[in-house]
């Protein structure tokens, strides 16, 4: 089946604007992560979704950052009033089971770029 | 909460030699330690993984060890080729937690 899908794949907002970016995972996954990477820079966390509990959103940087996943499976990742710094490349993974850790699987991420 | 050092950030070796990663971690409920690759514009993919339970694991050309005395754990590639050059991550968490990356190592491995 097809791997984890993450929509789009760039964009080029102006500072100031709103961004919603989308992650398919796959299908049956219970579990969900969203991570940032700067240029050149590791995986920085950001929120964590686990089945049915509270997601852990103890990465969120700002306020103007929050996620949702809606019928345990799609998410977005909302930016508010997008500033320059948020320019960077937002990886979701996802894998099987949210009570075990197994395997993440990444999708190719979103570029995002703000001017 | 967990923190995972990743030492070096960048390591060039001849093809043919052996390469080292190595991290350390600071939660000792720790219990899943996987390594992950990211090539250049892609997605980083699971390489190997170990769990607690164990202290090492070899596929192939490439082996992780864990020492969970000291919370530390490493990756080792021998015989290097060309295409073993990428942005190698380790990780660590535990069951039910988020996973937690280290800063990461780029590898060059010169023909």
């Amino acid at each position: 089946g097809a791997g984890v899908s993450q929509s789009p794949s760039n964009k080029v907002t102006e500072k100031g604007k709103d961004v919603e970016l989308r992650c398919d995972p796959i299908s049956g996954h219970t579990a969900l992560y969203w991570y940032r990477q700067s240029l050149g820079q590791g995986l920085e966390f950001l929120i964590y979704f686990q089945g049915n509990s509270a997601p852990d959103k103890s990465g969120l940087p700002s306020d103007r950052f929050s996620a949702e996943r809606t019928g345990g499976s799609v998410s977005t990742l909302t930016i508010q009033r997008t500033q320059q710094e948020d320019s960077a490349v937002y990886l979701c993974a996802s894998s099987l089971d949210a009570t075990v850790n197994t395997e993440a699987f990444f999708g190719q991420g979103t570029r995002l770029t703000v001017v | 909460g967990e923190n995972v050092e990743q030492h070096p950030s960048t390591l060039s070796v001849q093809e043919g030699d052996s390469a080292v990663i190595k991290c350390t971690y600071s939660d000792s409920a720790s219990n899943y330690f996987p390594w992950y690759k990211q090539e250049l514009g892609k997605g980083p993919q699971l390489i190997i993984d170990i769990r607690s339970n164990v202290g090492e694991k070899k596929d192939q050309r490439i082996a992780v060890t864990l020492n969970k005395t000291a919370k530390h754990f490493s990756l080792h590639i021998t015989e290097t080729q060309p295409e073993d050059s990428a942005v190698y991550f380790c990780a660590a968490t535990s069951d039910t937690d988020k996973l937690i990356f280290g800063t990461g190592t780029r590898l060059q491995v010169f023909p």
